[in-house]
Formats: C-alpha cells, structure tokens, sequence
C-alpha cells in the first residue's frame, strides 16, 4: 500500500515568517493530495489539495505544490500568523484495485511565536 | 451547511467493556468514513461505506469491531470488547463523490480512553 513520510515532525516560527512542510509518498499511481489542519480538541479541516496534473495550487496565504518525479510535495505558508498554529496532516490518495483509500501522514506541529 | 456531527465526544471505559460512538454525516453526502487517530500519528481508515453498502473493511479488527450504517445516512462503531490499545480519537468523515475519498470533510471526533 502507499507510504507517506512527513517532515519536519515539529516546526517553530516568528509571526510574519514563512513555513514549509515537505511529504514524500511511495505510490507512483498516487493522484491526489490533500492538505488538512487539526486544531487541539478537533477534527482535521481540509486546507488545500492538488491533483496529479497540476503543479502547484495557491490559496491567499497558502500554496501547495507537487513533484510527481520525485514523488514528493510540500504546503508553503506564508505570513504566518498565531492562527496558523495547529497540526498539519499531509495525505495521498492510494488506489487499491477498485478501492481508493486515503493515507495521512504523521502530521507537523506547527507553532508561530507572536 | 451543518458539518459531520459525532457523539459522544469523550468516552472513558474499563478494558472489556463495549462502547459505541455515533455518526451523522453532512446530508447528501454518499461515503462515509471512520477513522482511528493514536495519539502523535495521522488518522488511520478502519471503514469505509458508500450509500449503505461497505467498500472498504480492510483495516478493521474485526473481531472485536463492528459497524454499520443503517439507512445509508448515519453510522454507529462498536467496539466489543475494549482493549488498552483502543485508546484513540474516533473520527468519522464524509465526502461527496462517489468516486474515491476526495474532499473529506471529519467531525470533531470521539475521545476514547480505555483503563
């Protein structure tokens, strides 16, 4: 099945700076992949996602871009704000024969420093 | 819109007791998910359902986990009996298309904790 490996595990950051998480996955037939925040006390709220055939995907503060080659994408955010904080889940989508299931990684915590 | 509903939020249980938690996706809304979230880890699918029907129960420790979705709208996960390594938060998601797991919108989980 697919294997997704999330980096950094924690992240720290001063208001107003940028910050970047970088997910890798095994799965070459992987074609879509989502980007989800969970606050403390919720569940994971989707943020952003972008399909196989796009390259990068940007949304106000936050983007998302894919290497399908290298089989790797990362969420860029920029002007980081003490909202931001949170745990950021990447995930991948993995086609099992006719079943497709998604598969998350461990997750960032993320924490911007006001 | 009203977003994915789940209840309990927090459940503390003995080992070898049973517990259930409830589900009621956003309407209209064909597949429904349950997920376990460990602690420090990402959510891990136990099921999967489309309408009323199972797509996918691979993952699912079935000897001791059940779950139905009665009607195609909400779903309940049983587990029977508990076990220390249960202790997990319970999410239930669901999407629109039925056509794979895209855009999955999760509510708020069930904080289960077993002694």
């Amino acid at each position: 099945g697919e294997n997704v490996e999330q980096h950094p595990s924690t992240l720290s950051v001063q208001e107003g700076d940028s910050a970047v998480i970088k997910c890798t996955y095994s799965d070459s037939a992987s074609n879509y992949f989502p980007w989800y925040k969970q606050e403390l006390g919720k569940g994971p709220q989707l943020i952003i996602d972008i399909r196989s055939n796009v390259g990068e995907k940007k949304d106000q503060r936050i983007a998302v871009t894919l290497n399908k080659t290298a089989k790797h994408f990362s969420l860029h955010i920029t002007e980081t704000q003490p909202e931001d904080s949170a745990v950021y889940f990447c995930a991948a989508i993995w086609s099992g024969g006719s079943n497709y299931k998604l598969t998350f990684g461990k997750g960032t915590l993320l924490t911007v420093n006001p | 819109e009203a977003g994915v509903a789940q209840s309990p939020r927090y459940k503390i249980i003995e080992k070898r007791q049973s517990v259930a938690f409830w589900c009621n996706p956003i309407s209209g809304h064909a597949t429904l998910y349950w997920y376990q979230q460990i602690l420090g880890q990402g959510p891990k699918l136990l099921i999967q359902f489309q309408n009323n029907g199972v797509v996918d129960d691979s993952q699912l420790p079935k000897d001791r986990f059940s779950a139905e979705r009665l009607k195609g709208v909400d779903s309940t996960l049983k587990i029977q009996p508990a076990k220390l390594e249960d202790s997990a938060v319970y999410l239930c998601a669901s999407s629109l298309t039925d056509r794979g797991p895209y855009e999955q919108y999760f509510g708020p989980g069930t904080r289960l904790t077993v002694t």
